[in-house]
């Protein structure tokens, strides 16, 4: 299995604050990463793929990057809504993928 | 777009078998390949298993095989997550999630099932 480390496992920022979530992938996986985003008692949501695409209707404040081991997810300025938890998953292999461990992003 | 809706809520003992649903609205699900996610109190999303459109190939996380059971019943464009018989650690939240192309994520999601299993 390719493991996928996220960091930090938290962070808490303000209103307005740019913010970067990491994701390292055990090995080599081209661009093959997306990104969700998780709000409580909530279903999972789409924001990036292929590293870098963003999903049809998620706010350009969002942006990823990355390719090989390492990626990253940036919100530019930070809004109220944005607070919750974040997955990255490899898309590499054969699925079942395999997600990160989460960063949950809190209000400071 | 697809909207995916899933069975409700179940509260089960150790033992005991379970059969939840995912059914799919606005596509066929033989365009879309469907997969079953668990997420245990607290914790973060673990992928289970698989079913491929087409010709339903299903393939499953190593540490949930033997465990359960998933399906398609192409007929009511629904699919389906099985187990025959439920431990205290099958307790949690599970969601189906569906693409056209697994490699750019799952872009539909079920609003999920909570199970728990209790003595």
């Amino acid at each position: 299995d390719i493991q996928m480390t996220q960091s930090p496992s938290s962070l808490s920022a303000f209103v307005g604050d740019r913010v970067t979530i990491t994701c390292r992938a055990s090995q080599s996986i081209s661009t093959y990463v997306n990104w969700y985003q998780q709000k409580p008692g909530k279903a999972p949501n789409l924001l990036i793929y292929g590293a870098t695409t963003l999903q049809s209707g998620v706010p350009s404040r969002f942006s990823g990057s990355g390719y090989g081991t390492d990626f990253t997810l940036t919100i530019s300025s930070l809004q109220p809504g944005d607070f919750a938890t974040y997955y990255c998953e490899q898309s590499y292999n054969r699925p079942p993928y395999t997600f990160g461990q989460g960063t949950r992003l809190e209000i400071k | 777009e697809v909207q995916l809706m899933q069975s409700g809520a179940e509260v089960k003992k150790p033992g005991e078998s379970l059969k939840i649903s995912c059914e799919a609205f606005g596509d066929n699900l033989t365009n879309h390949w469907i997969g079953w996610v668990r997420q245990m109190p607290g914790k973060g999303l673990e992928w289970m298993a698989i079913v491929f459109p087409g010709d339903f190939e299903t393939r499953y996380r190593p540490s949930f095989e033997g465990q359960v059971i998933v399906s398609v019943d192409k007929s009511i464009n629904t699919a389906y997550l099985q187990w025959s018989s439920l431990k205290a650690s099958d307790t949690g939240m599970y969601y189906c999630a569906s693409s056209v192309s697994s490699r750019d994520g799952a872009d539909y999601w079920g609003q999920g099932t909570l199970v728990t299993v209790s003595s």
